[in-house]
């Protein structure tokens, strides 16, 4: 079974500011794990995942996230957040074997101006 | 190819009732995954299907859920006998078989008052 964390339920910025959303899992065995963004009245859109290689993967919109495994993290960068980032920010895991994915409670991030 | 669709998008319905949500993966994707989403929540896994098969279902999910995809392609949740506790978004993704990238519908909100 896995669990995630996302440790922030809120997170304040002002634009083009830098800000990082923090996603820390449990899992017993090897996992896949994803950024996901949902506006409001949408659906959730994928951001970006990671399944293996390269700790470091960048997604879409300027987004990247880090790989840990030694502290199973999986926090969310961005650099300089615009007002359009204001959203629902959720974190996933899945086992590598699974189908199903995890999900976190989710951030909202607030883009203030 | 649109993407994933449900329908209705909106559902309003007395306690007692019986509801049915459809939901139209994209078309070359074998697996299908129900999911629903309270407010402040995460999204919470139900069930999901690779090709007509039900593959997992949750055991937090009541006896009066039931999922069908008959033919393997939509699917098809009803929930039986309607609680207020039922009142929910209901969101469908779809996936390849050999990938776990899920790729969301904008959700059906169910009301049960």
């Amino acid at each position: 079974a896995q669990s995630v964390t996302q440790l922030d339920s809120q997170v304040p910025v002002f634009e083009e500011a830098p800000v990082e959303l923090r996603c820390n899992y449990s899992s017993s065995v090897s996992v896949y794990l994803f950024w996901y963004v949902q506006y409001p009245n949408q659906g959730l859109q994928l951001l970006l995942k990671y399944l293996s290689g390269s700790t470091l993967v960048k997604g879409i919109n300027g987004f990247e996230a880090e790989f840990n495994k030694s502290q199973t993290s999986f926090h969310l960068r961005k650099p300089s957040v615009h007002i359009s980032d204001t959203a629902e920010y959720f974190c996933a895991v899945s086992g590598t074997n699974a189908g199903k994915s995890t999900f976190g409670d989710g951030t909202t991030l607030t883009v203030k101006p | 190819d649109t993407g994933v669709s449900q329908n209705p998008r909106h559902k309003i319905t007395k306690r007692g009732q019986n509801v049915t949500f459809r939901c139209d993966p994209i078309s070359e994707h074998n697996r299908l995954y129900w999911y629903r989403q309270t407010l402040g929540q995460g999204p919470e896994f139900l069930t999901y299907f690779q090709n007509e098969a039900q593959l997992e279902k949750s055991r937090l999910l009541s006896d009066r859920f039931s999922a069908e995809r008959p033919k393997g392609s939509f699917s098809t949740l009803e929930i039986q006998r309607t609680e207020q506790g039922d009142s929910a978004m209901y969101l469908c993704a779809s996936s390849l078989s050999s990938g776990n990238e899920q790729f969301f519908g904008p959700g059906t909100r169910l009301t049960v008052l």
